[in-house]
């Protein structure tokens, strides 16, 4: 039973086009992340939620919009993709006040053409 | 958070000790030493983490230094399944408002 789920794990599109990556975490976890990995291989955060609500937003592009229904989902959609999108994106969940351990899915690795 | 350096690379042979050195000269006293390792295409993973005192768990050993300036994890029978980018991470625990920063690792290639 995985812990950390996303779909799709492979995404290739067209610039312009707009995806969504769903993430589901079934550990009882309060809060969830989505970290991106470019292709130089840094993991930087970009997003994460506390009980659907969101506490870290890392400059990203407003074309990327988290929604999480329930705390044990968190969804990611890129609007109007470009070509330096391409990369993977990872979720991970942890319980609330314990942020460093945290639980992987993993990843879904999208390409822009 | 105190600033990490660590090898860009190590090699170890197939069932010999593992050692990943890592330097963090200007850890303040608060501050905790975390691993996570990630193997090709696949999420990074908790491995352990230490304050002071040096710590062991079923998959490795911490050892952190006195002046708990540098540390080292130590995989004591390293397989090639171990063959990952291992990333030593300091900062404060716990929090809520909170990131965890992944830095350049090291990767270990465990070699038959």
């Amino acid at each position: 039973d995985t812990a950390v789920s996303q779909t799709p794990k492979y995404l290739v599109t067209q610039m312009g086009n707009d995806k969504s990556i769903k993430c589901e975490q079934n550990l009882g976890h309060d809060t969830m992340y989505w970290y991106k990995q470019d292709s130089k291989k840094f993991l930087k955060i970009m997003f994460s939620y506390n009980n659907k609500e969101l506490i870290i937003n890392e400059t990203v592009p407003n074309r990327f919009s988290p929604k999480s229904p329930d705390k044990a989902h968190l969804n990611l959609h890129i609007n109007s993709l470009e070509l330096g999108d391409s990369a993977v994106y990872f979720c991970a969940s942890s319980r609330s006040g314990t942020p460093d351990f945290l639980f992987f899915g993993e990843g879904s690795r999208l390409t822009v053409l | 958070d105190a600033k990490t350096t660590q090898p860009p690379s190590m090699d170890c042979a197939e069932g010999r000790a593992a050692n990943l050195p890592c330097n963090h000269s200007t850890i303040s006293g608060n501050e905790y030493v975390y691993w996570y390792r990630q193997i090709h295409s696949q999420g990074p993973q908790y491995i352990i983490h230490g304050l002071k005192n040096n710590e062991t768990n079923e998959m490795a050993s911490l050892i952190i230094t006195e002046d708990r300036k540098s540390s080292t994890l130590i995989l004591p029978h390293a397989t090639l399944r171990d063959t990952a980018v291992y990333y030593c991470i300091v900062r404060v625990g716990g929090g809520s408002n909170y990131k965890l920063t992944f830095g350049k690792g090291t990767l270990l290639t465990v070699n038959p």
